[in-house]
């Protein structure tokens, strides 16, 4: 159980074209979405928190015009990064909080490796 | 506020040995969760444990086993009889509630490379 899939798995793409990732709770609902991204070598840096049904709840210094996030349903949560740029070349993760006594735990999908040429 | 140390960037041992992963952190909360996850080569991060800090018990599943010491706000990990498998980089993380969602703060992470 508790399995969160990511889409696509990667992707490269031309500077100025924008590139959406797809996020998945596939066999639970999530309220809450969570956006990460995550440097080489590095830890995963919080980029937003997505609750569906409402705007996106973004990090600061994380450009909400650039990094748009969309929570339609309980099960998908989707970033679109416009207008990508070389320097947001990075490992995109998603996570879904499933609820549970006393705290929620956050399952995380596979990731999405963008490459913007 | 919350923090995560995972004060090992990185370690590497011969297989079957056993090794530990710490955590410290630090919280102003009274009662809390801690976390850890996996994160192998292929990226995907994978649960492994969430830890109440009601419970002070050692937790063993298998080859691994955590030890949670709150008085030393601790909460390490241990690979027992390691395997190649077991290499991947290793998260601590300890929720933070804000604006009616738990986010994760995770530690640097322990990257634990298991040689043959």
């Amino acid at each position: 159980g508790a399995v969160v899939s990511q889409h696509p798995s990667w992707v490269i793409c031309k500077s100025g074209t924008s590139v959406k990732i797809e996020c998945r709770s596939l066999d639970f609902q999530a309220t809450t979405m969570f956006w990460y991204r995550q440097f080489p070598k590095q830890s995963l840096m919080l980029m937003a928190t997505s609750n569906e049904g409402s705007k996106a709840t973004y990090e600061q210094g994380v450009e909400k015009d650039k990094f748009l996030i969309n929570h339609a349903s309980l099960t998908l949560s989707t970033l679109t990064v416009t207008s990508a740029h070389p320097e947001d070349s990075s490992f995109y993760i998603c996570s879904a909080a499933l609820a549970g006594a006393g705290g929620d735990t956050q399952y995380f999908g596979p990731g999405t490796r963008l490459t913007v040429l | 506020a919350q923090k995560v140390t995972q004060a090992q960037t990185e370690i590497s041992v011969v297989e079957k040995e056993d090794v530990t992963l710490d955590c410290v952190y630090e919280t102003r909360d009274t009662t809390y969760y801690l976390f850890w996850y996996k994160q192998p080569p292929s990226g995907e991060l994978v649960f492994l444990i969430r830890r109440n800090s009601f419970d002070e018990q050692n937790e063993i599943s298998g080859r691994y086993s955590w030890n949670f010491q709150k008085s030393t706000s601790s909460f390490n990990f241990t690979i027992t009889a390691s395997q190649v498998v077991d290499s991947a980089v290793y998260f601590c993380a300890l929720p933070l509630l804000r604006q009616g969602a738990q986010k994760l703060v995770f530690g640097q992470g322990t990257r634990l490379t298991i040689n043959p």
